[in-house]
């Protein structure tokens, strides 16, 4: 199947700072990603949905401006974590659709001291 | 909306059958199926398209009742190695977002 990176795979920051997760698709090109947040033993939760060259779809109660999403190219999107706050602690996933299954990135794991 | 998976959670013992249930209260143009192992990412095992056409697993089957908006996953004879936790996730309309049940735990014994 299609190959889905993400990066980095763990990020441990200090409150306040941002972080940026960024997610490739390696083998094909994807004009739509999306980005997920999960809990422990919770199911995944939608943030946004990342369009090339335009701006990103958000679900409702998705801070926008906490979390920044850029789709530079067919195959990069971007997920900045803005003045990261340690509820923000969370696993973070990205997927892309080649073209109707969805291969989700491996994954990070933020922690917000 | 949220699809709702039944059972939460199921424990087998190796080589036993399991069925996994997925259902909607909107149209669905397909349901995917995917099995996730703690600390990973989602591994990809199914789709069922609106119209009948599945593509996935060798060693999985699984049904899509359009009429019901119902899915079902079925595992045979299970192995140790499928252990995880199984998310359905539905779309409402073709290259449309997928939202994804709250999972199955299923734990196999040895």
């Amino acid at each position: 199947g299609a190959v889905v990176s993400q990066h980095p795979s763990w990020v441990i920051c200090k409150s306040g700072t941002s972080v940026k997760i960024e997610c490739r698709s390696l083998d094909f090109q994807a004009t739509t990603m999306f980005w997920y947040r999960q809990f422990p033993k919770q199911s995944l939760m939608l943030m946004a949905t990342s369009n090339e060259g335009s701006k990103a779809t958000y679900e409702q109660g998705v801070e926008k401006d906490k979390f920044l999403i850029n789709h530079a190219s067919l195959t990069l999107s971007t997920l900045t974590v803005t003045s990261a706050h340690p509820e923000d602690s969370s696993f973070y996933i990205c997927s892309a659709r080649d073209p109707y299954i969805q291969y989700f990135g491996a994954g990070t794991r933020l922690s917000v001291l | 909306q949220q699809p709702v998976q039944s059972p939460q959670a199921v424990i087998l013992r190796e080589g036993e059958d399991a069925v996994i249930n997925c259902s909607s209260s909107k149209a669905l143009y397909s349901v995917h199926w995917y099995r996730q192992k703690h600390g990973e990412a989602p591994v990809f095992l199914m789709i069922l398209l609106k119209g009948g056409e599945q593509k996935g697993h060798d060693k999985i089957s699984a049904s899509f009742n359009e009429k019901k908006q119902q899915s079902s996953l079925y595992l045979t004879a299970s192995q140790l190695s499928y252990s995880g936790t199984y998310f359905c996730g539905t779309e409402v309309r073709r290259d449309d977002k997928i939202i994804f049940g709250k999972g199955t735990r299923l734990h196999i014994l040895p």
